[in-house]
């Protein structure tokens, strides 16, 4: 079966850390460009990184740049997300998805990140 | 960054068509992917490309395009199609990706 399982969500406090993994199983994971999306409690779906097949290139939304590191492990099936001087606005449901070129085909069923003192 | 612009609520009567739209000007370049949501579930992908669906996905969703805009139509409408429908595309102006607004879908 493809899936994906999100994990290492959390509480932590404003401008803690926290790394988030995804792992792939059921499909060739180094084939596929990756992504990390969160939806605030409430909110809409947001694109957060994402990072290419075999980790060469990687892409961040403004509001993470320097603070968030996306990579991978391919030998590991892994994906993860690091993440720094968290704030509030941070605090969301962490999806990652399979980029098939032309839509996110594949979604994990999400982690919680919760920030707050 | 480009953006893409939903209406925030639609409503349609059971059994009756309903069209989404989402524009932006990077619909001009992309083809726009459509996602379903549910409460306390994970998107599902409904459309991709110029007018596909995933394996699984009911023959009444539909996709289509026009200049800056696309649309997410459902023929018949029922009541478990009642979620909230998000957009998606690259951007034209970076290598990122980005997400409309969402739709709330209501079946009466």
């Amino acid at each position: 079966e493809v899936q994906l399982v999100e994990s290492g969500g959390g509480l932590v406090q404003p401008g803690g850390s926290l790394r988030l993994s995804c792992a792939a199983s059921g499909f060739m994971f180094s084939d596929y460009a990756m992504y990390w999306v969160r939806q605030a409690p409430g909110k809409g779906l947001e694109y957060v990184s994402g990072i290419t097949t075999q980790g060469g290139s990687t892409y961040y939304t403004n509001s993470v740049k320097g603070r968030f590191i996306i990579s991978r492990d391919n030998s590991k099936n892994t994906l993860y997300l690091q993440m720094g001087s968290l704030r509030a606005e941070d605090m969301a449901m962490y999806y990652c998805a399979r980029w098939k070129g032309d839509g996110f085909d594949i979604w994990g069923q999400g982690t919680m990140v919760t920030v707050s003192s | 960054s480009s953006e893409l612009t939903q209406d925030p609520a639609v409503s349609v009567a059971l059994g009756q068509t309903v069209r989404i739209t989402c524009q932006g000007d990077s619909l001009r370049i992309y083809y726009a992917s459509w996602y379903q949501q549910k409460p306390g579930q994970a998107p599902l992908l409904v459309i991709y490309g110029e007018n596909n669906r995933p394996s699984g996905i009911p023959d009444r969703f539909s996709g289509s395009s026009s200049g800056n805009t696309a649309s997410l139509t459902i023929t018949g409408a029922q009541a478990e199609d009642e979620a909230d429908y998000y957009c998606n595309s690259r951007d034209s102006s970076s290598s990122h990706v980005v997400f409309g607004g969402g739709t709330k879908l209501i079946v009466l």
